[in-house]
């Protein structure tokens, strides 16, 4: 089983600030498989970023996704005051499929 | 516009059954995998199974194999969880998914005495 993990656990900023998000393997996965959710409270998950870099239908282009190998990064360039939740890293390439164990970006 | 509606859930004593349901609309279900994932109260995500568009291939996190089973109904636009021989561990908001990009809101598995 791949086991990612996701740091940091809390990140505290202010709107308008940049976001770097980091996830990275226990091994080196492919590229074609990396997603990123946001979860916010009493609510689904939210596709952002698939296959690490390409944005969702509807996601602003403030987010980003980059990586290869084991280590993968989600950037919000600009921080909303509706960015604030949890972000969870995904891969769906290797069975079973797996997540991080989040990242909550809180207001600073 | 894109409506995944679970159903299904509730409490269960351990050793219990249960089938939750997923009714699709607003996309082509037929063309789509699906998945089902889960969340225990205040933790992460975790894949639980997902099966291919005509139902001939399924794959199952270990901790539920031999005891859930996935299965879909394309001219009902329906997928389904069956879940046997429930644990206080499958505790639960269980999601069904348009593969990995869109998430129903979920229905709730308690499994307690």
């Amino acid at each position: 089983e791949i086991v990612l993990t996701q740091s940091p656990g809390t990140l505290s900023l202010s709107p308008g600030e940049r976001a770097t998000l980091s996830c990275r393997a226990s091994q080196s996965l492919s590229s074609s498989s990396v997603a990123w959710y946001q979860q916010k409270p009493g609510q689904a998950p939210r596709l952002i970023i698939y296959a690490t870099s390409s944005r969702a239908t509807g996601i602003p282009d403030r987010f980003s996704g980059s990586g290869s190998g084991a280590d993968f990064t989600l950037t919000i360039s600009r921080l909303e005051p509706e960015d604030f939740a949890v972000y969870f890293c995904h891969q769906y390439g290797m069975s079973p499929q797996t997540f991080g164990q989040g990242t909550k970006l809180e207001i600073k | 516009e894109v409506q995944l509606v679970e159903s299904g859930g509730g409490l269960v004593q351990p050793g219990g059954s249960l089938r939750l349901s997923c009714t699709a609309s607003g996309f082509t279900f037929s063309t789509y995998w699906m998945t089902w994932f889960r969340q225990a109260p205040g933790k992460g995500l975790e894949w639980v199974a997902n099966i291919n568009q005509n139902g001939n291939k399924k794959d199952y996190v270990d901790s539920v194999k031999g005891r859930f089973t996935i299965s879909r109904d394309n001219a009902k636009n329906s997928l389904f969880l069956q879940m046997n021989s429930l644990r206080a561990e499958d505790t639960a908001l269980y999601y069904c998914a348009r593969d990995i990009d869109f998430w129903g809101r979920g229905t709730l598995v308690t499994v307690s005495s």
